[in-house]
């Protein structure tokens, strides 16, 4: 089973705070993405990443960045975290190349992540 | 308008009932069409997907897409309560999956 793995389930971080949410997948897929959710919003695309090192802004990329360092691992990383910002983040990951047929999304359990 | 508009529910039916959950949207460009199943305080799941139009079915699941009417659907038989969970539609207008929108999901609830 392709797994997608995020290193925090629940987070609760201080207005201001610089926080990383770490991603890792283990079956080679070459995109990787980062979405929040909330509700009545649904999911919300702020990056995504089709290559090592390469990185594309999403909808509401404003407050984040993002590193892709190797292939199995993105990073998104909250300059200063607001209370705006707190939301469920969902990373995810997709097998295919670019123009390659698209099989859809594998997330990973997800980060709650409270800004207070 | 939002490009995909899914009714967020809740529905609740009886175990064992058929239950239809239902997306529109705006975009005659999209191609890839997408069901995920989320369960509470977990990321989604891809439950079924279908490319273009037409119907797909997986066990008790069946996916169907009427590109002319802009309207996709999902059905569940002898649905229960292990269905109970949020369902969202998702679409693609690419290849390459990087635009993929979501509709904000359906709250079902399988009462036995």
């Amino acid at each position: 089973d392709v797994k997608v793995t995020q290193s925090s389930r629940y987070l609760v971080k201080r207005t201001g705070e610089k926080v990383f949410l770490e991603c890792v997948q283990d079956m080679d897929h070459e995109n990787m993405f980062w979405y929040r959710q909330d509700p009545g919003l649904g999911l919300r695309l702020i990056y995504f990443s089709y290559d090592v090192k390469m990185k594309e802004k999403g909808d509401i990329p404003e407050g984040y960045s993002v590193s892709r360092e190797k292939k199995e691992r993105f990073s998104l990383i909250l300059e200063s975290a607001s209370t705006n910002q707190t939301s469920m983040y969902l990373c995810a990951s997709s097998l295919n190349r670019l123009g390659e047929t698209f099989y859809g999304y594998t997330f990973g359990s997800g980060t709650r992540l409270t800004v207070v | 308008q939002k490009e995909v508009e899914q009714d967020p529910g809740p529905l609740s039916v009886p175990e064992g009932a058929i239950v239809s959950l239902n997306c529109t949207y705006s975009n005659s460009a999209f191609q890839y069409f997408m069901w995920y199943r989320q369960y509470s305080r977990k990321g989604p799941e891809l439950l079924m997907y279908t490319y273009s139009s037409g119907n797909k079915e997986d066990g008790r699941f069946t996916a169907q897409v009427d590109k002319s009417s802009k309207y996709i659907s999902l059905f569940i038989r002898d649905s229960q309560p292990s269905d109970s969970a949020t369902y969202l539609c998702a679409m693609s207008r690419n290849t390459g999956g990087f635009k993929t929108i979501f509709g904000a999901g359906t709250r079902l609830f399988v009462k036995a």
